[in-house]
């Protein structure tokens, strides 16, 4: 199956500050996604991405197809940001990403 | 509407139980998912299901034992579990398999806790 790589895995921002995660993947994907999974274990689509770029308010997400990688940016972080940030890729199957935890400090 | 629904939200059962979990979606969508997830890890699939029948499962212990009754609905019926099966359990759903068109939505999930 595909690997699907995230760094870093622990993010500590103070209120304010940008951020950008990356997720690298191991084989050529047809789609990716990003979520945000909250405390309480929701998870938030926030960008179908199989290539190109999206923004979506404070949000923006690039993917490099060609190149297996796909990057989130958060500026401007806040509190409600904190929680998990995976990237899913699918091939013949969904395959998630080890994670990147988000804590933002006030 | 782009939402999928699970009950119950939280379920603690011995190891001598039977329970379902249930999973609904009105979003037409004909894919339907269940996932487990334990702390600090990223959720794993366990059984995927195509116009309603099932099309993956990841090597899943029989005593979870996954059901579409139709396409709107995904039950996961539960028997004889183990402490190690306390985890997170997540549905999605997506509007088919294909290549194409598999942006997953996911349900809040079902927080299982076996004594």
């Amino acid at each position: 199956g595909i690997q699907v790589e995230q760094s870093p895995p622990d993010l500590i921002l103070q209120e304010g500050a940008n951020s950008t995660l990356r997720c690298n993947f191991s084989d050529s994907v047809n789609n990716l996604q990003w979520f945000h999974q909250n405390p309480w274990g929701q998870l938030i689509n926030l960008f179908y991405i199989p290539s190109g770029t999206k923004q979506n308010g404070r949000l923006s997400a690039t993917t490099v197809a060609t190149e297996r990688y796909s990057l989130l940016y958060i500026s401007s972080s806040q509190t409600t940001d904190s929680g998990v940030y995976f990237c899913a890729a699918t091939g013949n199957q969904f395959y998630f990403g080890t994670g990147t935890s988000l804590t933002v400090i006030p | 509407d782009t939402e999928v629904t699970q009950t119950p939200k939280h379920l603690v059962m011995g190891m001598t139980n039977k329970k379902s979990l249930k999973c609904e979606q009105h979003m037409g969508h004909r894919a339907m998912y269940w996932y487990k997830q334990k702390a600090k890890k990223p959720p794993e699939l366990m059984f995927v299901y195509s116009y309603e029948k099932l099309s993956i499962n990841e090597s899943v212990p029989s005593r979870f034992s996954p059901e579409c009754p139709n396409s709107s609905l995904l039950n996961l019926h539960l028997h004889a579990l183990q402490p190690e099966d306390s985890a997170l359990y997540l549905c999605a759903s997506s509007q088919d398999f294909s290549r194409s068109y598999n942006e997953q939505f996911f349900g809040p999930g079902t927080r299982l806790t076996v004594l």
